[in-house]
């Protein structure tokens, strides 16, 4: 399964645009790379998800280069409510089904 | 997606005990997970439940310390037996739903 790496820690302003790279530079043809935010005491709540090119849902969007060894996570305009830990992950489809390894993830710290 | 809800939503309990886990989905589902996640730490998966088959525990995971039951589609159960403060974390389960994972809100477990 990929390994991911991605910056244990970013600071923002409110307003501003977040970009997020993670890399997986071991990522396997059949693998989706997918996003999720976590408040504290909270689940992982799902962002998105995709394979190559880019994805954009109401929440953020996801750039995937052609090498798909990498994504970027961007999220417009955040506000203080975005400041959670953001993970990136891919999955390795196991029996059918994307068993997915987390990672460290990304402290992201919105400020006013 | 999946409205996922687990049992109890938090507990403290004492060094020897047991404390069974409950999530129920509001959907049929052949795959459900069961995760760790020790106070300011990332996720680790504990186990895979396929409905009708015993689980697939990870590295470090036996079934002596967390048994898991699969009963049907729609729920599952994850003990921590013979508990010690070690076990203190939050454990969370989630649902594979046409490739993508949600999560439950966790059960937050103290052991004293």
């Amino acid at each position: 399964l990929a390994k991911t790496t991605q910056p244990i820690s970013m600071d923002s302003y409110e307003g501003q645009e977040v970009n997020i790279t993670c890399s997986h530079n071991n990522i396997a043809t059949n693998d989706y790379i997918t996003w999720y935010q976590q408040f504290p005491s909270q689940g992982p709540r799902f962002i998105i998800q995709g394979y190559k090119t880019k994805v954009t849902n109401e929440v953020a969007s996801l750039f995937i280069p052609a090498d798909r060894k990498s994504s970027t996570l961007s999220l417009p305009r955040v506000s203080l409510s975005d400041t959670a830990v953001y993970y990136c992950l891919v999955g390795g489809s196991v029996g059918g089904y994307n068993k997915l390894i987390f990672g460290a993830g990304t402290r992201l710290a919105v400020h006013p | 997606s999946a409205v996922i809800s687990q049992k109890p939503s938090r507990d403290i309990c004492q060094r020897g005990t047991s404390l069974t886990i409950q999530c129920q989905v509001d959907s049929q589902v052949t795959m459900m997970f069961w995760y760790r996640q020790q106070p300011g730490q990332s996720l680790t998966l504990i186990a895979t439940a396929n409905q009708g088959s015993e689980a697939t525990y990870e590295s470090g995971f036996v079934i002596d310390k967390f048994p898991i039951s699969r009963p049907n589609l729609t729920f599952s159960t994850l003990t921590v037996s013979n508990m010690s403060p070690e076990d203190s974390s939050i454990y969370l389960c989630s649902v594979d739903t046409a490739g993508t994972q949600y999560f439950g809100p966790g059960t937050r477990l103290l052991v004293l």
